[in-house]
């Protein structure tokens, strides 16, 4: 089946040490996200691809930085992570005709 | 200012009980609107998409309907297993590939 896969599912890291996060697809899509969603909150977008073009939103953090080095892959890594950190990073794909995304499972951050 | 908004934030029913999910929206130009629905600790699953007024969906116990300010998400005699955050996002004119998401409504259907 189709879909969006994400590395890891838990991840603990502590304050201030360098973690990576990744993202695969084998749904083909030319756009990919990366969004932080705390407990009841919604999804918020921190960065997306369309293609090779990068788009950061205004508000992200310069602690988060994004690489895609291919069409399948996608990787969040955050430079020095702090207790406000932790949260759900979740990962979505949408082609650029419809713009449906689909998400993966998420990777849970904690940070100690 | 672009707006998403969902109500009620919470809502109970029992087995068989059907009710409406609302999520109103206040942008300058829909380019569609997409219902999601999320399990606890896990990502949320694309539902639906609609894209102008008047425009319905279903999926088994799952109706969406669209106007020009809001759209309803209809449930028809839930069951326990459709309990989980509903999620609706609209995407705007001019904000290229990205979607704006409203804060949910948490629904729980007990037995």
């Amino acid at each position: 089946d189709a879909m969006v896969i994400q590395n890891p599912r838990y991840q603990v890291t502590q304050f201030g040490k360098p973690v990576t996060l990744s993202c695969s697809q084998t749904l083909n899509h030319n756009v990919m996200y990366w969004y932080q969603q705390k407990s009841s909150q919604a999804p918020k977008l921190l960065f997306h691809y369309y293609d090779k073009d990068f788009n950061n939103e205004a508000d992200t953090p310069d602690n988060f930085q994004s690489r895609r080095p291919n069409t399948s892959f996608c990787f969040l890594d955050i430079r020095s992570p702090g207790l406000g950190d932790a949260a759900m990073y979740l990962c979505a794909t949408a082609s650029g005709r419809t713009y449906e995304q689909y998400f993966g499972p998420g990777t849970r951050l904690t940070v100690t | 200012e672009d707006q998403v908004t969902q109500s009620p934030e919470a809502l109970r029913l029992q087995e068989g009980e059907s009710s409406s999910l609302n999520c109103s929206y206040t942008v300058s130009g829909l380019r569609g609107l997409f219902w999601y629905r999320q399990d606890p600790g896990k990502g949320p699953e694309f539902l639906f998409t609609l894209y102008s007024a008047g425009e319905e969906k279903e999926k088994e116990r799952l109706k969406a309907t669209l106007t020009k300010k809001e759209s309803f998400l209809h449930i028809t005699a839930p069951k326990p297993e459709d309990s989980a955050t509903y999620l609706c996002a609209v995407r705007i004119t001019g904000t290229a590939s990205k979607l704006t998401f409203g804060t949910g409504t948490r629904l729980q259907v007990t037995l």
